[in-house]
C-alpha cells in the first residue's frame, strides 16, 4: 500500500521568510496530492492540491510542486505570516472512487513576528 | 454548503467501557471515511464507505472497533471495549465518490 513520508517534522521561520515542506510517496499509482492545514483543536482544511498531469500549482502565497519520476511533492509558502502557524499534512491517493488519502505525519510550522 | 458534522466533540471514558461517535457527511457525498489521529501524528484511515458499503476496513481493529452506515448517509463508529491507546481524535470525512475530502471537527476521546 501507499506510504507517505513528510519532513521536516518542525519548521520555524521569521515572518516574511519562505517555508518549504517536502513529501515522498511510494505508490506509483497515486496521482492526487492534497495539502491540509490543521490549526490547534480544529479540523484539517484543504489548502491546495495537485494532480499528476501538472507539475506545479499556485494559489497566492502557496504553491505545490510535483516530481512524479522521483515520487516527491513539496509545499512552498512565501511571505509567511503568523497566521500561517499550524500543522501541515501532505497526502496521496489514486484519484478514483474506492481509494482513501494516506497522510504524512505532519509538519509543525511556527512563524514568529 | 453545510460541512461534515460530528458528535460528541469530547468524550472521556474509562478503559473497558464502550463509546460511539456519530458523523453526518456533506449532503450528496457518497464516500465517507473515519480516520484516527493520535496526538502528533497524521490521520490514519480506519474505514471507508462508498454509500452504505465498506470499501476498505483493513486498518480497523475489528476485535474492538465497528462502524456502520446503514442508509448511506450518517455513520457511527463504536469502540468496545476501549483501551488506553485508543485515546485520539476521531475524524470523519466525506467526498463525492473519491474526490476532495472534507473533514469534520472530530471527536476527542480520552480513555483513562
Amino acid at each position: 500500500g501507499e506510504n507517505v513520508e513528510q519532513h521536516p517534522s518542525t519548521l520555524s521561520v521569521q515572518e516574511g521568510d519562505s517555508a518549504v515542506i517536502k513529501c515522498t510517496y511510494s505508490d506509483s499509482a497515486s496521482n492526487y496530492f492534497p495539502w491540509y492545514k490543521q490549526e490547534l483543536g480544529k479540523r484539517p482544511q484543504l489548502i491546495i492540491d495537485i494532480r499528476s498531469n501538472v507539475g506545479e500549482k499556485k494559489d497566492q502565497r502557496i504553491a505545490v510542486t510535483l516530481n512524479k519520476t522521483a515520487k516527491h511533492f513539496s509545499l512552498h509558502i512565501t511571505e509567511t505570516q503568523p497566521e500561517d502557524s499550524a500543522v501541515y499534512f501532505c497526502a496521496a491517493k489514486e484519484d478514483q472512487a474506492g481509494t482513501a488519502l494516506i497522510f504524512g505525519k505532519g509538519t509543525t510550522l511556527s512563524v514568529s513576528s | 454548503e453545510a460541512g461534515v458534522a460530528q458528535s460528541p466533540r469530547y468524550k472521556i471514558i474509562e478503559k473497558r467501557q464502550s463509546v460511539a461517535f456519530w458523523c453526518n457527511p456533506i449532503s450528496g457525498h457518497a464516500t465517507l471515511y473515519w480516520y484516527q489521529q493520535i496526538l502528533g501524528q497524521g490521520p490514519k484511515l480506519l474505514i471507508q464507505f462508498q454509500n452504505n458499503g465498506v470499501v476498505d476496513d483493513s486498518q480497523l481493529p475489528k476485535d474492538r472497533f465497528s462502524a456502520e452506515r446503514l442508509k448511506g448517509v450518517d455513520s457511527t463508529l463504536k469502540i468496545q471495549p476501549a483501551k488506553l491507546e485508543d485515546s485520539a481524535v476521531y475524524l470523519c470525512a466525506s467526498s463525492r465518490s473519491g474526490g476532495v475530502a472534507f473533514f469534520g471537527q472530530g471527536t476527542r476521546l480520552t480513555v483513562v
